[in-house]
């Protein structure tokens, strides 16, 4: 099945730092890919979407100098979390937009980046 | 507005036993229906697909039943094991290109 990886799986930082997250959908292409946060005992909720090629599209409240999207590449999207705060540890997870075979485009999701701000 | 409602919110269930979480949702139009576990610190994996002519798909001991004129959807869990504890997330998509709807989940918990 189609796979989507993350890197760092945790990661801990001082506040006011920048932390740089990568998904990437390791055995098919994703012109689309798509930033989660899920915060304890809540749904994941979306932050923006990332095409490949063009600037990413942000949902309401989210703001787009504070996690910096980039999709690079058809397999790669970064999400850089600039001048972290403690209010930002959450968990972050990624998902790829991909056929992988299937007959109906489906969201494969990365294993999530637990992130804990100092 | 388009809503993904699931109950129960948690459920308790022995090693062994059946259970089945529901799914109702008022997205439209409708594309799928999709359920997805989630273990605790990791990201979501998909159970079952079902796009709105398909009434119902297994994966294993997981059954899902879709009921497009109800808006309703069904996860069956059969002979729950102890890995079956996790959290399941009925998602549903609507027009192609639009985001997921997802509901808040079910928490499952299955103990010996």
């Amino acid at each position: 099945g189609a796979v989507v990886s993350q890197h760092p799986s945790w990661v801990i930082c001082k506040s006011g730092t920048s932390v740089k997250i990568e998904c990437r959908s390791l055995d098919f292409q994703a012109t689309t890919m798509f930033w989660y946060r899920q915060f304890p005992k809540q749904s994941l909720m979306l932050m923006a979407t990332s095409n490949e090629g063009s600037k990413a599209t942000y949902e309401q409240g989210v703001e787009k100098d504070k996690f910096l999207i980039n999709h690079a590449s058809l397999t790669l999207s970064t999400l850089t979390v600039t001048s972290a705060h403690p209010e930002d540890s959450s968990f972050y997870i990624c998902s790829a937009m991909g056929l992988a075979g299937g007959l109906v485009e489906t969201q494969y999701f990365g294993p999530g980046t637990r992130l804990l701000v100092l | 507005k388009n809503q993904v409602e699931q109950s129960p919110q948690s459920l308790i269930i022995l090693e062994g036993k059946n259970c089945t979480l529901q799914c109702n949702y008022t997205v439209s139009p409708f594309s799928n229906l999709r359920w997805y576990k989630q273990d605790t610190g990791r990201g979501p994996v998909s159970l079952t697909i079902m796009t709105f002519s398909e009434n119902t798909k297994s994966n294993g001991r997981y059954t899902a039943t879709l009921d497009a004129d109800t808006k309703q959807s069904s996860l069956h869990i059969t002979a729950s094991q102890l890995s079956d504890s996790a959290s399941y997330i009925c998602v549903v998509s609507g027009q192609a290109g639009t985001a997921l709807i997802f509901g808040k989940g079910t928490t499952l918990s299955v103990s010996s």
